[in-house]
Formats: structure tokens, sequence, C-alpha cells
């Protein structure tokens, strides 16, 4: 089955302790992206990744990094989480970075930085 | 500052009703218009989408009309189901060098009464 996975789900962690979230996809994707969703904002991009080797920073960056050593993975890293970054995150990927390519999104991984 | 704005933030309509949610947007760039429905713990998924130079588009119960000069675009779910209940995300998109960039509006929560 194509699909988007992320890893874990759910996390409670605090503040300072460093944390990934990893993101798969097995639909041989060129382009994968972070979003995060906070109530009335919508989704903001954070990072995003045209090819291996390749990511750039989006929106909303601040407090995180990337990194894309394989076509399949995307993981997200928070070095040291603060309780503002306590929200929903999705990764999401599409065949290329194309303007129409559907973008399809991960089950998301809800985060609370205490 | 959000350059895609959504509304209402939520609406509740009877079964057989339409339900209609409006976007409008700042940026005369964007250049395809996608919306998204996301039921309770699942990411967003592809519902449906427009290019600018078209006016209107109907997928099934689904119909996305689009204004250029007024820089706006909405979303009607005719005869509304209980199965729709959802919510819903218009977003806007810019195809550039730095890929396949979505702008999310903040979102439509919609619940669809039996």
């Amino acid at each position: 089955e194509a699909q988007v996975t992320q890893n874990p789900r759910y996390l409670i962690t605090v503040t300072g302790k460093k944390l990934t979230v990893t993101c798969s996809q097995n639909m041989n994707h060129e382009y994968m992206s972070w979003y995060r969703q906070d109530p009335g904002l919508g989704l903001r991009q954070i990072y995003y990744s045209m090819n291996v080797e390749v990511t750039d920073k989006g929106d909303v960056p601040e407090g995180y990094k990337v990194s894309r050593k394989e076509k399949r993975n995307f993981p997200l890293i928070l070095e040291s989480p603060s309780p503002n970054q306590t929200s929903l995150y999705f990764c999401a990927s599409s065949l290329s970075a194309g303007g129409t390519d559907t973008q399809y999104f991960g089950p998301g991984t809800r985060l609370t930085v205490l | 500052q959000q350059q895609v704005k959504q509304s209402p933030q939520s609406l509740i309509v009877q079964k057989g009703g339409i339900s209609i949610i409006n976007c409008a947007y700042e940026n005369t760039a964007f250049d395809y218009f996608p919306w998204y429905q996301q039921f309770p713990g699942k990411g967003p998924a592809l519902l449906i989408a427009i290019r600018p130079d078209v006016s209107e588009k109907k997928e099934g119960r689904f119909t996305i009309s689009f204004n250029k000069s007024a820089k706006q675009f909405s979303l009607h779910i005719m005869d509304s189901q209980p199965g729709d209940s959802a919510t819903y995300f218009c977003a806007a998109s810019i195809y550039s060098a730095a890929g396949n960039k979505l702008t999310f509006g903040g979102g439509t929560r919609v619940l669809v009464k039996p």
C-alpha cells in the first residue's frame, strides 16, 4: 500500500530533550515536506526537500532541523524542544516538486513539550 | 500574516443541505488552488483542485468556484452527508525553484447533522 508513515504518533517530552520524528514514504517520491498544524492557523511548512541531500527552510523553520540522506526518509529533529513547539506535525510527499503534483500526507504526530 | 484567509471557522449543516466555505488570497502569483479534507486522527487528503484559468470545477457533490478578479474561491458541498463531517482546508500554491509550496487557510470544521 502506497503510504507515508510517521513515528511516533504521540509523544510527550520535556523542554530541552532532543527528539526525532521519523517520516518514510514508499512511493519513490522526490519531494518531501514537514508541516505543523495549529488551531486557526492551518498547516504551515517547516522544511522541505526537493531530493536527496537537498533541503530548504519553509515558513517556520526556527527550532527544527531535517536531513535527507535517503530518498524515502525525511526525519524532523528538534534538538532542544520548547513548549511553543507543542503541535500536530505532518509529513507529506509528492512525486516531484511539480506545480500540480498531489501531496500525500502522513497520519500525523502529536507532540507535547512540557 | 496569513496569505490565505478561510471562513467560517466552523459550520453546522443539516443532512441534504449545502455547505459553503470561502477563501481569499492575496498573492496573485498563486497558480494552483487545492482543497484538502481531514478526518479526525488522519492527515489531510486532496479533495479537489482548480487552476486560476477555470471559473468552476465540479467533482460529484463537490464544486469549487473561483473568482480571479476578486481573489476568492469557495468550496460547495451539495447534498451534505454525515460522512462529510470533517475539517476542510483551502490552499494555494506557487510553483517555483522551491517546489510546490502550499499555503493553507486556517481550516473549517464542518458538522453534518443527520
